[in-house]
């Protein structure tokens, strides 16, 4: 067990429509990664956020957008989903003082 | 940018040793890591290496070299286990921007 969390596991909705994934990084750790794995395919990096600010984005869409809350969770709201949006959805969290960054078990998302 | 290369596939026989390379250009490299995942399964850290030079780690080792853009993941006494995908990602950036990118990894097939 990492310590990251993520929840829902397992994630099916029709295109078209919003969904959020939700991240709770480990105890005390400030930064969130969030990255998108579709089939046999590498992690794409999507947006990394540190203490609650957007510090870099990678290949993240427009209709994906993120935040991190003060109690350091975060959200991944993906938007007007297409069938192509179908993947694992990563995040990692990274202390200030490791220079590993921990995944959670992802959530599979699956858009019919 | 960044590009990072890694082959796609690789097989090997159960006890022996197998070398996975990974090849990288990108700006603001401060360091390379290896993860291993598992189908369907979070990545888990192997290794990180910052200098030039050898880190090893029980079966596994990383070797990286910063003047060529270089890495290499050696794996011995294989076993069974090991079938996986070992990912190559580079750390670019410092402290609370740091950001990891990704290969698209290589899945190597451990055989009887």
């Amino acid at each position: 067990d990492s310590g990251v969390t993520q929840t829902p596991k397992h994630l099916i909705t029709a295109t078209g429509q919003r969904v959020t994934l939700r991240c709770s990084p480990r105890s005390g750790d400030l930064s969130v990664y969030w990255y998108q794995q579709s089939l046999d395919q590498g992690l794409q990096f999507l947006i990394h956020y540190y203490n609650g600010e957007e510090r870099a984005k990678g290949n993240i869409l427009e209709r994906f957008s993120a935040q991190q809350f003060p109690d350091l969770h975060s959200e991944l709201n993906l938007s007007s989903l297409e069938l192509g949006d179908s993947a694992l959805y990563f995040c990692a969290s990274r202390s200030s003082h490791s220079t590993e960054a921990f995944f959670g078990q992802g959530t599979r998302l699956t858009v019919v | 940018g960044q590009n990072i290369d890694q082959p796609t596939e690789m097989t090997a026989t159960e006890g022996a040793i197998v070398q996975i390379n990974c090849t990288y250009q990108t700006s603001g490299f401060n360091g390379l890591f290896w993860y291993q995942q598992h189908a369907g399964e979070a990545p888990t850290f192997l290794s990180y290496n910052v200098l030039d030079g050898l880190e090893e780690k029980g079966r596994f080792s990383s070797f990286l070299s910063r003047s060529k853009g270089y890495s290499y993941l050696l794996l011995k006494e294989l076993q069974m286990k090991d079938s996986a995908s070992y990912l190559c990602a580079v750390r670019s950036g410092m402290d609370s921007s740091y950001k990891l990118i990704f290969g698209s990894g290589t899945r190597l097939l451990v055989r009887p």
